[in-house]
């Protein structure tokens, strides 16, 4: 069974740093790529970045980009997600999503249960 | 305002066939696939349809998807109570060079 747990959010202030990791299990890690996806309280989904199987691509949402930084650690079955210089309109539930291929230009097929990251002073 | 456009709702009755449409463009529906994501209430998304129409293992035969164009619609028939959730559509954008959500449809089961 695919699991996917994410940890790491909780309260900070604005400007403030934040890593949120998301730990695996259930399915060959290192021959898939991954995805964060947030959602603002009562709002849709907003896809944040992703990350090949092997770390060779990397892509951000212009919203994010120069601040959060993904990374993966296939020996450890582990995806991170490193949030530098947080904002208010940072404020929102964090997905970790396994992607369906290699490449992170395919959809997620799992989603893990999220953690809540509050911006606010 | 999202990249991909939803109707906000839709509803239907115990039964009933419903449709949920997600308009895009060429750089995004137009030149790859379509992903359905159902959300129950307080839950995490769910994978419904992937590739445009490809229903994955557990989701059942009353969910289709279809794709023409730049446009796309995931159909539900026989309708039932637990289908009362939030519906996305998703699909990556060659221009953005990044993922793009529809901005959900709450379907409400009468």
């Amino acid at each position: 069974e695919v699991q996917l747990v994410e940890s790491g959010g909780g309260l900070v202030q604005p400007g403030r740093s934040l890593r949120l990791s998301c730990a695996a299990s259930g399915f060959t890690f290192d021959d898939s790529a991954m995805h964060w996806v947030r959602q603002a309280p009562g709002k849709g989904l907003e896809w944040v970045s992703g990350i090949s199987y092997n770390s060779g691509t990397i892509g951000y949402a212009d919203s994010v980009k120069g601040r959060f930084t993904i990374s993966r650690d296939n020996a450890k079955n582990s995806l991170y997600l490193q949030m530098n210089s947080l904002r208010a309109e940072d404020t929102a539930f964090y997905y970790c999503a396994k992607v369906e291929a290699r490449e992170y230009n395919f959809g997620s097929d799992y989603w893990g249960q999220g953690t809540l990251v509050t911006v606010s002073s | 305002q999202s990249v991909l456009t939803q109707p906000p709702s839709a509803s239907g009755t115990p039964g009933q066939r419903v449709t949920i449409s997600c308009s895009g463009s060429s750089s995004n529906i137009g030149s790859n696939f379509v992903y359905w994501y159902q959300q129950l209430p307080g839950t995490a998304p769910k994978l419904l349809m992937y590739r445009s129409n490809q229903r994955p293992s557990g989701v059942p035969d009353r969910f289709s998807g279809s794709k023409s164009g730049t446009s796309a619609s995931l159909a539900i028939s026989g309708l039932r109570s637990e289908d009362e959730a939030d519906y996305y559509c998703a699909a990556w954008d060659d221009s953005l060079s990044g993922w793009v959500f529809g901005g959900g449809t709450k379907l409400t089961v009468l």
